[in-house]
């Protein structure tokens, strides 16, 4: 069955430091891989995607992420972390029959 | 502006009374979804539904209900079965594709049982 792992529950980074989320996924194919961004009491925005292709793509708010496929990883990272980056952040593997398998979140504290 | 309406903000239920939660969308999809979130567990299907009339069971569906009578209508009823229903409910709405595609979120619904 597919999985996702967020190793760290929590993160506090400094702002104006760099960032990088984990994110390790269980899945036998070539996996749909998402990460998602949740500000308190708000729904979900989808950050970036990964499909096919190049293994890194770019998304919103400068964010990015790395497909490895030998690591089962899609690491999400951040050169320089803003205080309105702070939020819970998920990251979801594609389950086939368009559903989505998410990983426990982890929430993002900016110290400044 | 298209988007996913999620109603009401916050829902306060008594023991042994059913709610339900509204979802209505404008982006013309065919796919809708119902999350359950709790806090350090992530979000986990309840029920989704990929055409009009016709839904399947997430994995925790035990104690919800749904109907999908229209397309852009989703509502998910939380019984009286459902042990522990304090929660925050996200509804979804995507494309049906032969691989996956991105999920479009509601702001979400806040039940809690008093």
């Amino acid at each position: 069955a597919q999985s996702v792992t967020q190793p760290d529950i929590h993160i506090t980074v400094s702002e104006g430091a760099s960032l990088e989320l984990r994110c390790n996924y269980s899945y036998g194919a070539t996996p749909y891989l998402f990460w998602y961004v949740q500000s308190p009491g708000q729904g979900l925005q989808l950050l970036l995607k990964y499909f096919s292709g190049d293994t890194l793509v770019q998304g919103i708010k400068g964010f990015e992420a790395e497909f490895k496929r030998s690591q089962s990883s899609f690491n999400l990272r951040k050169p320089s972390v803003h205080w309105s980056d702070a939020a819970e952040y998920f990251c979801a593997v594609g389950a086939g029959g368009n559903k989505l398998v998410f990983g426990a979140g982890t929430i993002l504290r900016v110290k400044s | 502006d298209g988007g996913i309406t999620q109603s009401p903000k916050y829902l306060f239920r008594k023991e042994g009374q059913n709610v339900t939660l509204s979802c209505e969308q404008n982006l013309n999809h065919d796919a809708m979804y119902w999350y359950r979130q709790d806090p350090g567990q992530g979000l986990r299907l309840i029920y989704y539904s990929q055409i009009v009339n016709d839904f399947q069971k997430g994995d925790i569906a035990e104690g919800y209900s749904v109907s999908r009578e229209k397309k852009e209508s989703f509502p998910l009823t939380v019984t009286s079965a459902q042990k522990n229903p304090t929660a925050f409910y996200l509804c979804a709405s995507s494309i049906v594709s032969t691989g996956n595609t991105e999920a479009f979120f509601g702001q979400g619904t806040r039940l809690t049982v008093v």
